[in-house]
């Protein structure tokens, strides 16, 4: 079946620091790959995709390139903020399947200023 | 532009009693999904549905839950003779169903304590 690894957590950065937050992933099929971000009660919030290898999905500063080679989502930021703390969520869904998320674990991120 | 809309957003049941949750989709979304997340852990898939079908239910328990998206009104998760070990965080998320198109979005929850 279908499944993502994350990096555990919790991961805990000073201001200004520079993440990356690992994700690889087994797919029966063409997966595209979605990093999805979660503040505190809230719900998860899409923060960026990529839909075939070599793409790279990019928004507030985070990057993530889709790499078949090595089956890798890793999620990267070159300078944190502290309004980035939150739980971040690697997942993926099959072309031609119906459509269901999978999800990683999840990975604690603590900005400290 | 309203988002996913899900209520109530904190429910309280006895051991026993019916859990109700609901989802209303973002406007012009014809595809719903309820995921559920046990503390410390991610999401896991339950059910998808169209307008008046169940789609796929293969990540749902097989006894005392039932979801269905009816022509009119909401998406309803129905948890009958709730136990302990249901309390956790439901989310819905909605999709436009557009070939192609696999981004979901994601309603702020329903967290269900069972005491």
């Amino acid at each position: 079946g279908d499944s993502v690894t994350q990096m555990e957590g919790p991961v805990t950065l000073s201001e200004e620091a520079f993440l990356t937050i690992n994700c690889t992933y087994t797919a029966t099929g063409y997966p595209s790959l979605f990093w999805y971000v979660q503040y505190p009660g809230e719900g998860l919030q899409l923060l960026l995709k990529a839909t075939k290898a070599d793409d790279k999905g990019s928004n507030k500063g985070f990057e993530a390139t889709y790499r078949k080679e090595t089956t890798s989502f890793h999620l990267e930021k070159g300078s944190v903020q502290v309004s980035d703390s939150a739980v971040y969520f690697c997942a993926l869904t099959v072309s031609g399947s119906a459509r269901q998320l999978t999800f990683g674990s999840g990975t604690q991120l603590t900005v400290l200023p | 532009n309203a988002g996913v809309m899900q209520n109530p957003r904190h429910l309280v049941r006895r051991r026993g009693q019916e859990a109700r949750l609901r989802c209303s989709p973002m406007k012009g979304h014809s595809h719903v999904y309820w995921y559920r997340q046990l503390p410390e852990e991610g999401l896991k898939f339950m059910v998808y549905l169209q307008k008046e079908n169940i789609i796929d239910e293969s990540g749902m328990p097989k006894e005392r839950f039932s979801a269905e998206f009816p022509k009119e009104g909401p998406s309803i998760l129905r948890i009958q003779q709730v136990v302990r070990g249901d309390s956790a965080a439901y989310f819905c998320a909605s999709s436009p169903g557009d070939p192609g198109s696999y981004e979901q979005y994601f309603g702020p929850g329903t967290r269900l304590t069972v005491t």
